[in-house]
């Protein structure tokens, strides 16, 4: 169990242009999150995934937000046509989708995304 | 929908002493699952302890305990004996039939030595 891995831990890009983040996470787990932190607020709900299947999409997700997981595995979220207003920490999330309920989603480290 | 409040913005506990951490809750859900995350500077998310909405008892992990009183939608974290490694953000999240994690906004706890 190497824990859940994100790429890159930082980026800095300028306003207008896209930019891609990686996720792997727990080899075992089959859920697996995104979510957006700004400083001094809790994770805000992006999208999640069961297996390769996008199950939900927060309506508050701008069509500049598209996530992937295209065999199950690892995960993409690529934001198009950056703005200011992006940057924040994306953090990525999994976990058993068995007795859903309890069990519990472990973090990555989070790629924090600075838009200039 | 669902909705997690943690009214207290920061807290204050001298070291060695306990202390709540309040959450309320909101869902229409007939089953879900109550979580609280430590994220200490260094930005990791910690999950600490799980209640769920059928449990009998409340739950405790070491010094960690739910306070989970249904009625009242409430589900306030006791930190016993406090650290100084326990300052941190501490977040309340709630998970319901759907499957995603909501979060409260966080309550800092600073520990005094």
């Amino acid at each position: 169990d190497t824990g859940v891995s994100q790429n890159p831990r930082h980026k800095i890009t300028k306003r207008g242009q896209n930019v891609t983040f990686r996720c792997d996470p727990i080899s075992e787990h089959n859920r697996l999150y995104w979510y957006r932190q700004t400083l001094g607020q809790g994770p805000e709900f992006l999208t999640y995934f069961q297996n390769e299947a996008q199950l939900e999409k927060s309506r508050l997700l701008s069509d500049r937000f598209s996530a992937e997981r295209p065999k199950g595995s690892f995960s993409t979220l690529e934001i198009q046509r950056t703005e200011q207003g992006d940057s924040a920490m994306y953090l990525c999330a999994s976990s058993l989708s068995r007795d859903r309920k309890s069990s519990p989603l472990h973090f990555g480290n989070g790629t924090r995304l600075t838009v200039t | 929908a669902q909705k997690i409040t943690q009214t207290q913005p920061g807290m204050f506990v001298q070291e060695k002493e306990a202390v709540t951490l309040d959450c309320t809750y909101d869902t229409s859900d007939p089953s879900y699952g109550l979580f609280w995350y430590k994220q200490p500077s260094s930005g990791e998310m910690i999950f600490l302890i799980y209640q769920g909405s059928y449990d009998q008892q409340n739950a405790t992990e070491g010094r960690y305990s739910l306070n989970f009183q249904k009625a009242r939608k409430s589900a306030n974290l006791v930190i016993s004996a406090s650290q100084l490694g326990d300052s941190a953000m501490y977040f309340c999240a709630m998970r319901g039939t759907r499957g995603k994690l909501i979060f409260g906004q966080g309550t800092e706890l600073s520990v005094k030595p």
